[in-house]
């Protein structure tokens, strides 16, 4: 069974910390994603990568960066945590060709205090 | 860019009723078409795809029908469950597998 594997279901974090979120896929995909989900907005691409250390920015990348070393793991990473970052980040992975899916993972809902 | 436009929710049906979910896109040339769906709790599951123009993705008893001239991908079901209560996503795909979403439709099935 595929799997995308998100570290934490939950964290409260400070505001001013840095928050490290990982996620790791299993399915030697080529591709990885980062989206946040917010009520009302959908899913928002916040960075996605294509191979290892290579990144592109998504539609808001503001407040994040990302980093991937291994091929089977992607971290997002807020460098200064506001309380605005509060939302579920979602983590998915996908081969290249545009007609076959991405998966998901479980998500993980950050809470910035 | 890409974008999503679906029909407003929350939805609320009774069980075995009809669903339809309304789904238009903007999007650069011809991108495959996706829904996605969220059960509480969860993260995302592929419900159904649609790779070209004219192409009907089914699965569980939904389907959606990719329909270039309107650029719509609309959701339908015949007889809904209340299992199917949900979020569900509507999605072109584009490069690297990216995914441009519309904001989600809840529905809420009543036994």
């Amino acid at each position: 069974d595929v799997k995308v594997t998100q570290s934490s279901r939950y964290l409260v974090k400070r505001t001013g910390e840095k928050v490290f979120l990982e996620c790791v896929q299993d399915m030697d995909h080529e591709n990885m994603f980062w989206y946040r989900q917010d009520p009302g907005l959908g899913l928002r691409l916040i960075y996605f990568s294509y191979d290892v250390k290579m990144k592109e920015k998504g539609d808001i990348p503001e407040g994040y960066s990302v980093s991937r070393e291994k091929k089977e793991r992607f971290s997002l990473i807020l460098e200064s945590a506001s309380t605005n970052q509060t939302s579920m980040y979602l983590c998915a992975s996908s081969f290249t060709p545009s007609g076959l899916e991405a998966f998901f993972g479980q998500g993980t809902r950050l809470t910035v205090v | 860019g890409d974008s999503v436009t679906q029909m407003e929710g929350p939805v609320t049906l009774s069980e075995e009723a009809f669903l339809t979910i309304n789904c238009t896109y903007t999007a650069t040339g011809y991108p495959s078409l996706f829904w996605y769906v969220q059960y509480p709790g969860e993260g995302l599951q592929l419900l159904l795809k649609a790779t070209k123009a004219d192409d009907k993705g089914s699965n569980k008893g939904f389907e959606a029908t990719y329909r270039k001239e309107t650029t719509s991908f609309h959701l339908e079901k015949g007889s809904v469950q209340v299992s199917d209560s949900a979020v569900y996503f509507c999605a072109p795909g584009s490069s690297y597998g990216k995914l441009t979403f519309g904001q989600g439709t809840i529905l809420t099935v009543h036994p």
